[in-house]
């Protein structure tokens, strides 16, 4: 079974600069979430969907971040303008969904973003 | 908000000795998670606690879940180089309705074996 991509891998920008990240779950997985991973803290979640609508953005700053889910599958998560505490992992994560037997969140191998 | 803390923030151990890493949450949890992250890498889950006073094995890992349902604990013992990493604990927030699955991270243990 292939696990959750990711790319790119890195990325260096300037702040003001835009950047753009793809994830592609785990085929089936019906809830997608996306974590931003300061070094040294456990990942923050960004946002949330369900199949292509969106569960939970509350901790998105939606003024610079912004997140689709088309067809609900793909998945790419937008900064603009970056700044220079957006520089962070940013780890996409998927899980099936259905009952408690189902919690496992399987994770990509993240973006590393450099603002400079 | 909900909050998930866990101590110590930092472990170096010798290897062979033991370690164990201790997660608190604010609010009672219908289950917990442990994941491990390895340097450079991406967080991978080990395992789900569901009942209370629950306590599984993998090997040297042993988890706990507390009788309150409101603290865990991950023990491993007789440390190898390959437990280096990051153990993160992870409880369900089901703030606002539905949770489909939202997790709150504690800001992990980082462990260190010295070989």
């Amino acid at each position: 079974e292939a696990g959750v991509a990711q790319s790119p891998r890195y990325k260096i920008i300037e702040k003001r600069q835009s950047v753009a990240f793809w994830c592609n779950p785990i085929s089936g997985h019906a809830t997608l979430y996306w974590y931003q991973q300061i070094l040294g803290q456990g990942p923050k979640l960004l946002i949330q969907f369900q199949n292509n609508g969106v569960v939970d953005d509350s901790q998105l700053p939606k003024d610079r971040f912004s997140a689709e889910r088309l067809k609900g599958v793909d998945s790419t998560l937008k900064i603009q303008p970056a700044k220079l505490e957006d520089s962070a992992v940013y780890l996409c994560a998927s899980r099936l969904a259905g009952g408690s037997s189902y919690n496992e969140q399987f994770f990509g191998p993240g973006t590393r973003l450099t603002v400079l | 908000g909900q909050q998930v803390m866990q101590i110590p923030q930092y472990q170096h151990v010798q290897e062979g000795e033991d370690f164990t890493t201790y997660c608190n949450s604010s609010t009672t949890l219908s289950n917990i998670q442990w994941y491990k992250q390895r340097p450079g890498g991406h967080p991978v889950f080990l395992i789900q606690l569901v009942k209370s006073g629950e306590v599984k094995k993998q090997k040297r890992l042993t988890f706990q879940f507390g009788e309150a349902k409101k603290n865990s604990s991950l023990h491993i013992t007789a440390t190898q180089t390959t437990d280096v990493g990051t153990y993160f604990c992870a409880g369900p927030s089901n703030a606002g309705g539905t949770s489909y699955g939202k997790l709150t991270f504690g800001q992990g243990t980082i462990l260190t074996v010295h070989p």
